[in-house]
């Protein structure tokens, strides 16, 4: 069972509200990830971090940001929420190991609407 | 630039029948490929995954295999079930990006 958690699950919002959708894991990954998804369409990656203090944009442009001041806890915020931004925000989390390789692990996952 | 397609799309079967989604990637590149089921508004669910070296691994009813060279892996489910019903995924780890591809999906329903 995979120990990554999100918050919150679900989150209406109105426009020009900044908002912080937490993610963390306690599985003392090094590697997290932040991805975007639309009802019925494939993953985009928009974060990911290597470790404590890197950040790197994804392959989907996206206005959020994100920080990685500890190993467990890797926030994405948006400083102005608007209703483009509504989806379903996937965070997860890997690691290398000898006999598995480099498996990840989702949270449930946080579907953002914005009104 | 790495692209990963999975056929079918879409696929609905009668329940018993055993099927195989298929997964292709363009960069031979990878470290590995991980099959995931995800429920309607949920997260994924690791199924299996498989490291470059190895050719297959099995889980109960799913066996996913994985052949590198030719871009593909297949997974393998038997004697389907409704609860099976689900999209699944996969994706491949590419060698020095430290970034997970994903396919766009393909979206099973198993018929009672």
């Amino acid at each position: 069972e995979a120990d990554i958690y999100q918050t919150p699950r679900y989150l209406v919002i109105g426009t020009g509200k900044k908002i912080t959708l937490e993610c963390s894991q306690t599985m003392g990954h090094d590697k997290m990830y932040w991805y975007q998804q639309d009802p019925g369409m494939e993953l985009h990656l928009i974060h990911y971090s290597y470790g404590v203090n890197s950040t790197e944009k994804g392959d989907l442009s996206s206005e959020s940001t994100v920080s990685r001041i500890r190993t467990e806890h890797f926030p994405l915020t948006l400083e102005s929420a608007r209703p483009s931004h509504t989806s379903q925000y996937l965070c997860a989390s890997s690691e290398f190991s000898s006999d598995r390789g480099t498996e990840a692990f989702f949270g449930q996952g946080t579907r953002l609407t914005v009104v | 630039k790495q692209e990963v397609t999975q056929i079918p799309a879409a696929l609905s079967v009668p329940e018993g029948e055993n099927l195989v989604l298929n997964c292709s990637f363009t960069d031979s590149a990878i470290y590995n490929l991980q099959w995931f089921r995800q429920d309607p508004g949920k997260g994924l669910t690791s199924l299996l995954l498989i490291q470059s070296s190895q050719r297959e691994q099995t889980s109960g009813r799913l066996n996913a295999s994985l052949d590198k060279s030719s871009g593909r892996s297949t997974l393998y489910i038997a004697a389907s079930q409704p609860g099976d019903s689900a999209t699944y995924l996969c994706a491949v780890y590419t060698s020095g990006t430290y970034k997970y591809i994903f396919g766009t999906g393909t979206r099973l329903k198993v018929l009672a």
